[in-house]
């Protein structure tokens, strides 16, 4: 079946650059989605990429997509302490139901 | 625009009584909504999906009797939690699809259930 794996931990120093990293099991997915959730509040949708793209950037964001290897990583430039969050990797689901695959998620923290 | 929210952000009740949670798309119309679970320290679990005006998708191993999920209109889901026991404590967090290849979900901020 599907499944979206992460690696659950991340620490940087504040001014880095942080990458997250996915690996996803589904051929068919279309769309592939980074969330971030703060605590104990609910997700934050923060960019996505289409399956025929191998790169989207969106300001101090950079989703790099390897579709062979079924790899998928985000990249946060001059990482600040308001980043520090769980960070969601989601895999669409075939079919029209459109359901999300999630990742266990990544713990980002970031050090002064 | 494509806000999403939730009522209410909190609820602690005692074992036996059912709990009511809404979810609604504030600036945008949903024709699909979802249900998840959220437990301590743990990924999102999709509960059901929603679809306006007709019965809700259950995920295997969810009992549909127990989570009723209603969406009687295109901005309005809800999900009752019935005969709510420790068990069912959690974060259960809605999300809305917007129409379009994207089909990108916007979630809300979630409701935290205790059950006493």
């Amino acid at each position: 079946g599907e499944d979206v794996e992460q690696s659950l931990f991340l620490s940087v120093r504040e001014g880095d650059s942080s990458v997250i990293n996915c690996t996803y099991t589904d051929s068919s997915s279309t769309y592939l989605y980074w969330y971030k959730q703060e605590p104990g509040a609910g997700l934050q949708l923060l960019t996505y990429i289409f399956s025929n793209m191998d790169m989207k950037q969106d300001q101090r964001l950079t989703v790099l997509l390897n579709k062979k290897d079924k790899h998928l990583s985000l990249r946060i430039a001059d990482t600040q302490t308001g980043d520090s969050a769980i960070y969601f990797c989601a895999d669409s689901r075939g079919g029209s139901q459109g359901n999300l695959i999630f990742g266990k998620g990544t713990k980002l923290s970031v050090k002064p | 625009g494509a806000v999403v929210s939730q009522h209410p952000s909190w609820v602690i009740c005692k074992s036996g009584t059912s709990v009511k949670i809404e979810c609604r798309s504030l600036d945008f119309q949903a024709t699909t909504m979802f249900w998840y679970r959220q437990f301590p320290k743990q990924s999102l679990m999709l509960m059901a999906t929603s679809n306006e005006g007709s019965k809700a998708t259950y995920e295997q191993g969810v009992e549909k009797d127990k989570f009723l999920i209603n969406h009687a209109s295109l901005t309005l889901s809800t999900l009752t939690v019935t005969s709510a026991h420790p068990e069912d404590s959690s974060f259960y967090i809605c999300s809305a699809r917007l129409p379009g290849l994207a089909r990108e979900q916007f979630f809300g901020p979630g409701t935290r259930l205790t059950v006493l």
